[in-house]
């Protein structure tokens, strides 16, 4: 299958700092990606639609300015927490599909702890 | 109501057991079916993808979907310890985004 890159896999950064989450796709092309945000215990949430080019489509209550997303190239996409504070720790996984819009491949995930 | 519905379990089942993972929706424009594998703070994997009725198999995992009763199933044969995981059960169709179920977590005891 397809392989999706994410780094950094972990981060631990104190409240007010911005933290960048990168994702790749190493061996495709993604004009599209998508940002998931997942808790304990629950399944994941779609936050926003990456997409190259253009502005990324964010879902309902989703802070745009919270969590901005950039998609300048077609293997990349990135999403900045900006200002995290601890109640962002959490669990943040994209993916991107190949073949088929609906056939997804995940990256391996960034957990974030925000002190 | 979801529009995916998921028994969260946890599931526990001996080595060698034959495992049956199910999923019920509700939205007729789902023509799409996925199972996802997730190991604890991993990315879900990608296990199958299906878009017809009927089964289909790949080693010892079998996606069955029935549309008519809209409920699908993972089949998890001679399951393994290595098979212990959430599984996401994901469906898409029409413009609706892919939607996931909550997952069900496995562990298979040695």
């Amino acid at each position: 299958g397809a392989v999706v890159s994410q780094h950094p896999s972990r981060v631990i950064c104190k409240s007010g700092t911005s933290v960048k989450i990168e994702c790749r796709s190493l061996d495709f092309q993604a004009t599209t990606m998508f940002w998931y945000r997942q808790f304990p215990k629950q399944s994941l949430m779609l936050m926003a639609t990456s997409n190259e080019g253009s502005k990324a489509t964010y879902e309902q209550g989703v802070e745009k300015d919270k969590f901005l997303i950039n998609h300048a190239s077609l293997t990349l996409s990135t999403l900045t927490v900006t200002s995290a504070h601890p109640e962002d720790s959490s669990f943040y996984i994209c993916s991107a599909p190949q073949g088929a819009n609906e056939k997804l491949f995940f990256g391996s995930g960034t957990q974030l702890s925000v002190l | 109501q979801k529009e995916v519905e998921q028994d969260p379990g946890p599931l526990s089942v001996p080595e060698g057991a034959i495992v049956s993972l199910n999923c019920t929706y509700s939205n007729s424009a789902f023509q799409y079916f996925m199972w996802y594998r997730q190991y604890s703070r991993k990315g879900p994997e990608l296990l199958m993808y299906t878009y017809s009725s009927g089964n289909k198999e790949d080693g010892r995992f079998t996606a069955q979907v029935d549309k008519s009763s809209k409920y699908i199933s993972l089949f998890i044969r001679d399951s393994q310890p290595s098979d212990s995981a959430t599984y996401l059960c994901a469906m898409a169709g029409g413009y609706q985004k892919v939607t996931f179920g909550t997952g069900t977590k496995l562990q298979v005891i040695p």
